[in-house]
């Protein structure tokens, strides 16, 4: 079972923010959070990932809680492209199935004109 | 990805037949997976490789095989397709020693398989 838990649809203005939030309460020293989305059917595609401290790339920007009980994820001009579903996953680096993805239900993310 | 191709992209075929998938890759990672997606559902794992001697079962690998023919090549085998196998078939490939070292998986474009 995906150790996290996302609603399951947002909706957001063009040009707007985009926050995504993710519950991770079970958390594990050694996992990271990821975040993936998949644009319809399409591969899921990698986005950002962090430990502990927050991070920003050229996609978006990770917040974590310094308890690391929660996180967000924050796509700072959403457009109509960023129409997607968003995966929050928790997992080890590294170590056989231990590192391998567990995809839940992700948040359905609706971007409008 | 462009740099991880699933072949075919679609693939319609009846129930009995035998269906191979097809994944390259040209990241050079030793690592490679194959999930499939079940419509309104996450993906789930139905096996993955380390390199080209170790192959793992996933959470779904019944009705599965594998080859890993290279460590560019991973081919997902269904021996005798069934219709509950319908379905989107990603692979993906990761590099534990990779500048992140996190072991980031990157994903292919994904085959849709119909199984009548």
């Amino acid at each position: 079972d995906a150790k996290t838990t996302q609603p399951p649809s947002m909706d957001c203005a063009e040009g707007r923010a985009a926050n995504l939030p993710c519950n991770h309460s079970t958390i594990s020293g050694n996992e990271y959070v990821y975040w993936y989305r998949q644009i319809h059917s399409q591969g899921p595609q990698y986005i950002i990932h962090g430990l502990k401290n927050n991070e920003t790339n050229e996609m978006a920007s990770l917040i974590i809680t310094e308890d690391r009980k929660s996180s967000t994820l924050i796509l700072p001009h959403a457009t109509l492209r960023d129409t997607a579903v968003y995966y929050c996953i928790v997992r080890v680096a590294y170590g056989g199935s231990q590192g391998n993805l567990i995809f839940g239900k992700g948040t359905k993310l609706s971007v409008k004109p | 990805d462009a740099d991880v191709t699933q072949t075919p992209r679609n693939r319609i075929t009846k129930t009995g037949k035998r269906i191979m998938l097809e994944c390259s890759q040209t990241k050079g990672h030793d690592r490679m997976y194959w999930y499939r997606q079940d419509p309104g559902l996450g993906l789930r794992l139905i096996y993955y490789s380390f390199d080209v001697k170790d192959i793992n079962k996933g959470e779904i690998s019944d009705g599965y095989s594998v080859s890993r023919q290279a460590q560019a090549k991973f081919s997902l085998s269904l021996e005798s397709a069934i219709p509950n196998q319908t379905a989107l078939y990603f692979c993906a490939t990761s590099d534990p020693n990779g500048p992140s070292a996190t072991n980031t998986q990157y994903f292919g474009p994904g085959t849709r398989l119909t199984v009548l």
